[in-house]
């Protein structure tokens, strides 16, 4: 199994400013996966992140609201741009390949005031 | 992606075998059902997956029907500490991607 560590665990934000999430996963992986799950609600996917390709987003997420990177085969960042309390949620990194199983770092909790 | 249908809650007692149904009536044959729970604040966790054979591990057993139009996840012995959302989810192994639905909160009783 993958041991995934995200930066920060938790913050609180001002709306319009920006927050960048990382993910840091102990072994090379092939697929990421960003989520975002706003209060008392499912999971929502937002991206997928492969390393040496843009990221495929969601219907209804947007690079220029969500940008992603994958440097390499290890890390991912994820950026809430502009943000609005709606943007208020856990957003959770996911790491696996197409065939097994997936596994989700603990999640950031961010607060947008 | 298959969408899928579960109860939103169901109890069970401690000691007893707790049975999570999960409908997904358009899964195609290239689609896997996979199954997670959440506890509460914590990232979701695997606990096992089949494309049309039943199967069992430490966690959890489930069975899929001939058809593969439902299937059930079987919790032995459900302890307090299984308490926690359930997730069926219908995954292709084309694009990899986990699409949750609502899922199934189970409350475990003493």
């Amino acid at each position: 199994s993958a041991v995934i560590s995200q930066k920060p665990s938790r913050d609180i934000c001002q709306r319009g400013t920006s927050l960048t999430i990382q993910c840091q996963v102990d072994s090379q992986v092939t697929m990421m996966f960003w989520y975002r799950q706003q209060p008392g609600q499912s999971l929502t996917l937002i991206a997928t992140a492969n390393q040496g390709s843009e990221a495929t987003y969601e219907s209804g997420f947007v690079i220029d609201k969500f940008p992603i990177s994958r440097p390499n085969l290890t890390f991912s960042t994820l950026t809430v741009s502009n943000m609005s309390p709606e943007d208020s949620s856990i957003y959770l990194c996911s790491v696996g390949d197409t065939t097994y199983e997936q596994y989700f770092g603990p999640g950031t909790r961010l607060t947008v005031t | 992606d298959a969408k899928t249908t579960q109860p939103p809650s169901m109890d069970c007692a401690e000691g007893r075998a707790a049975n999570l149904p999960c409908n997904h009536s358009t899964i195609s044959g290239n689609e896997y059902v996979y199954w997670y729970r959440q506890i509460h604040s914590q990232g979701p966790q695997y606990i096992i997956h089949g494309l049309k054979n039943n199967e069992t591990n430490e966690m959890a057993s489930l069975i899929i029907t001939e058809d593969r139009k439902s299937s059930t996840l079987i919790l032995p012995h459900a302890t307090l500490r299984d308490t926690a959302v359930y997730y069926c989810i219908v995954r292709s192994h084309n694009t990899g991607k986990l699409i949750f639905g609502q899922g199934t909160t189970l409350q475990v009783k003493p």
